[in-house]
């Protein structure tokens, strides 16, 4: 049973053009959703989190919105950049205990 | 910067070998966890630890043990190596407050190949 699905396994994206990575939950006790980054050979790097109070949550390039009636979430990257090539995590947390998404491959194409 | 170590990067073992896997944090972090990522299903909890001597078991315990003797160290260990446990394993540790406040800080991972 696939709490968190981001059911795209990749994505490509122009660089300087907006990426957005999707992912849809189940579990409606999710407290807080948080996007972890990875590069190959490198473990998970924590991104961008955002209380389940909330509906969106902005750091500089990167904006994360939830729907919670839709239990939908989207990663936004303004503008994307060669650097954000990475696979990227979406994770709920519930009660401390978190569920992982698949991730979704990222490649931004000069 | 926390840093976590994991001593090996890639391994091969045999079926049936016991395989130690070291991990090491520097930022005196009371949670430490071990995952297995496999593609298309992410990360998936093994065993994580709160405390020195103090373990919980995560989503997918059987076939691995954990030590924690210290609390900068923690260690998995594949009591008899089988070809189902090829996978790429993560270490993480975070402060005690743990989940949106606490982000996890991963090692680099280990590669290991059961043949």
């Amino acid at each position: 049973d696939q709490q968190v699905k981001q059911n795209s396994p990749s994505l490509s994206v122009q660089e300087g053009r907006i990426s957005i990575l999707n992912c849809d939950y189940t579990n409606s006790m999710f407290d807080y959703f948080l996007w972890y980054k990875k590069y190959p050979a490198e473990g998970p790097t924590f991104l961008i989190s955002i209380s389940s109070i909330k509906d969106k949550n902005e750091d500089g390039r990167f904006t994360v919105f939830l729907n919670k009636s839709a239990k939908h979430l989207s990663l936004h990257i303004v503008p994307s950049q060669p650097g954000d090539s990475a696979v990227y995590f979406c994770v709920g947390d519930s009660n401390y205990q978190l569920i992982w998404g698949a991730g979704t491959k990222l490649i931004i194409k000069p | 910067d926390v840093k976590v170590t994991q001593s090996s990067r890639y391994l091969v073992k045999r079926t049936g070998e016991k395989v130690f896997l070291e991990c090491v944090q520097d930022m005196d972090h009371e949670n430490m966890f071990w995952y297995r990522q496999d593609p298309g299903l992410g990360l998936r909890l093994i065993y994580f630890s709160y405390d020195v001597k103090m373990k919980e078991k995560g989503d997918i315990p059987e076939g691995y043990s954990v030590s924690r003797e210290k609390k900068e160290r923690f260690s998995l260990i594949l009591e008899s190596a089988s070809t189902n446990q090829t996978s790429m394993y993560l270490c993480a540790s975070s402060s005690k407050v743990w989940g949106y406040n606490s982000p996890l800080h991963f090692g680099n991972g280990t590669r290991l190949t059961v043949t």
